[in-house]
């Protein structure tokens, strides 16, 4: 079975600073992976997806993700952090080569603090 | 254009009621796909629905949810004689096509409170 861990569900850094948001995933197969955010009382936006063109995957708002296959990993990245930048962030993965169904993470709240 | 809307945004009903929460997708697309995030679950996915091919159902939880999608567009979660553990926020999304790669679009959601 598929499944993604998201390790911290509380992250906070600077305002400036550095922002990684940890995921890994375990598949059988090759996977198809997400990161999406979530800002109050709104839904889930794509940040950006990997479909296996490119292991460097670069999002909007400054955000991008590598995936690694020997860490089973797809990391979230933006090099300097903005206040507009805290929400929550989820990471998922599609289930299988039927369905379009995603299997998300608990999701990691980003605090930036000034 | 348009994006995914869901009525109503908001919905306090009393346990045992029957409750419809509607879903409009973006016009032409052909997937459509209920979640529902609760703060002891987090984000699970419920059915989809694509195109003319019967719906995948797998993740209702029970036979008290049911869905359906008329007309290839707008769809309708229903919930039967509702508990305080369906309490909250019914997510809609769509896609133009069916596909591990394809994006999903979200809907602000639906919050529901069950008294």
């Amino acid at each position: 079975a598929q499944s993604v861990t998201q390790l911290g569900s509380h992250v906070s850094v600077s305002e400036g600073a550095l922002v990684l948001l940890r995921c890994n995933y375990s598949s059988s197969v090759p996977p198809y992976l997400f990161w999406y955010v979530q800002y109050p009382n709104q839904g889930l936006q794509l940040l950006l997806k990997y479909t296996s063109a490119a292991t460097l995957v670069k999002g909007i708002n400054g955000f991008e993700a590598e995936f690694k296959k020997s860490e089973t990993s797809f990391h979230l990245t933006k090099p300097s952090a903005h206040m507009s930048d805290a929400a929550e962030y989820f990471c998922a993965v599609n289930h299988s080569s039927n369905t379009g169904k995603l299997i998300f993470g608990q999701g990691t709240t980003l605090q930036v603090k000034p | 254009g348009a994006g995914v809307s869901q009525s109503p945004s908001n919905k306090v009903t009393e346990k045992g009621k029957d409750v419809e929460l509607r879903c409009d997708p973006i016009s032409g697309h052909t997937a459509l796909y209920w979640y529902r995030q609760s703060l002891g679950q987090g984000l699970e996915f419920l059915i989809y629905f694509q195109g003319n091919s019967a719906p995948d159902k797998s993740g209702l939880p029970s036979d008290r949810f049911s869905a359906e999608r008329t007309g290839g567009s707008v769809s309708t979660l229903t919930i039967q004689r509702t508990q305080q553990e369906d309490s909250a926020v019914y997510l809609c999304a769509s896609s133009w096509a069916f596909g591990q790669e394809e994006t999903q679009y979200f809907g602000p959601g639906t919050r529901l409170l069950v008294l």
